[in-house]
């Protein structure tokens, strides 16, 4: 499968614990973004690498939130002191520079904060 | 930023007959409006996605509107199946200079009864 992985696809952790994401997009994609989901609504943007810099972060991202793109592969999503509503699907997708070209979506990690 | 309302927030259609979903967007330089299907417990799918250059786009069953003048787009599926029952979501970006953020809809819950 040489889709966007996300790993882990599940996580449970308590109130005030760390956690880490990864996100491996795919190979020719440039563009790397994180989003996040709750329940009955839609994507919400968090941040956006064009190869390894980061190039724009929602205003709405705490500064518990973090990402980085070392090598401008793959991608950490840090949340640092986690808090009951950081619990949400986080979605990481990835896409071409050039062109109008869509966004491909992970399966997502599924975060529960205890 | 952007704004992309999505409407109805759920619709319930016999098989055979026709759905619409209507988006409206606010932000005049977007671009790129993808449409995306996501079933339970998976990643969001591209579906169809039209330009700003052009007024419709068709797939098969599925078709795409769009008015630049009144900022909206309407995603159209014909002759329904059951399969076709999962969650859509609207988006809209601008692809043009180093945003291209893509602002989603809240999702329309689609069921088509057998």
């Amino acid at each position: 499968d040489t889709g966007v992985s996300q790993n882990p696809r599940h996580k449970i952790t308590k109130r005030g614990q760390n956690v880490t994401f990864r996100c491996d997009p795919i190979s020719e994609h440039n563009r790397l973004y994180w989003y996040r989901q709750t329940l009955g609504q839609g994507p919400e943007f968090l941040t956006y690498f064009q190869n390894e810099a980061q190039l724009e972060k929602s205003r709405l991202l705490s500064d518990r939130f973090s990402a980085e793109r070392p090598k401008g592969s793959f991608s950490t999503l840090e949340i640092q002191r986690t808090e009951q509503g950081d619990s949400a699907m986080y979605l990481c997708a990835s896409s071409f520079t050039l062109g109008n070209s869509p966004l491909h979506f992970g399966n997502g990690t599924r975060l529960t904060v205890t | 930023g952007e704004n992309v309302e999505q409407h109805p927030s759920t619709l319930s259609v016999q098989e055979g007959d026709s759905a619409v979903i209507k988006c409206t967007y606010s932000d005049s330089a977007s671009n790129y409006f993808p449409w995306y299907k996501q079933e339970l417990g998976k990643r969001p799918q591209l579906i169809i996605d039209i330009r700003s250059n052009v007024g419709e786009k068709k797939d098969q069953r599925i078709a795409v509107t769009l008015n630049k003048t009144a900022k909206h787009f309407s995603l159209h599926i014909t002759e329904t199946q059951p399969e076709d029952s999962a969650v859509y979501f609207c988006a809209a970006a601008n692809m043009k200079g180093t945003g291209n953020q893509f602002y989603f809809g809240t999702g329309t819950s689609l069921t088509v009864i057998p």
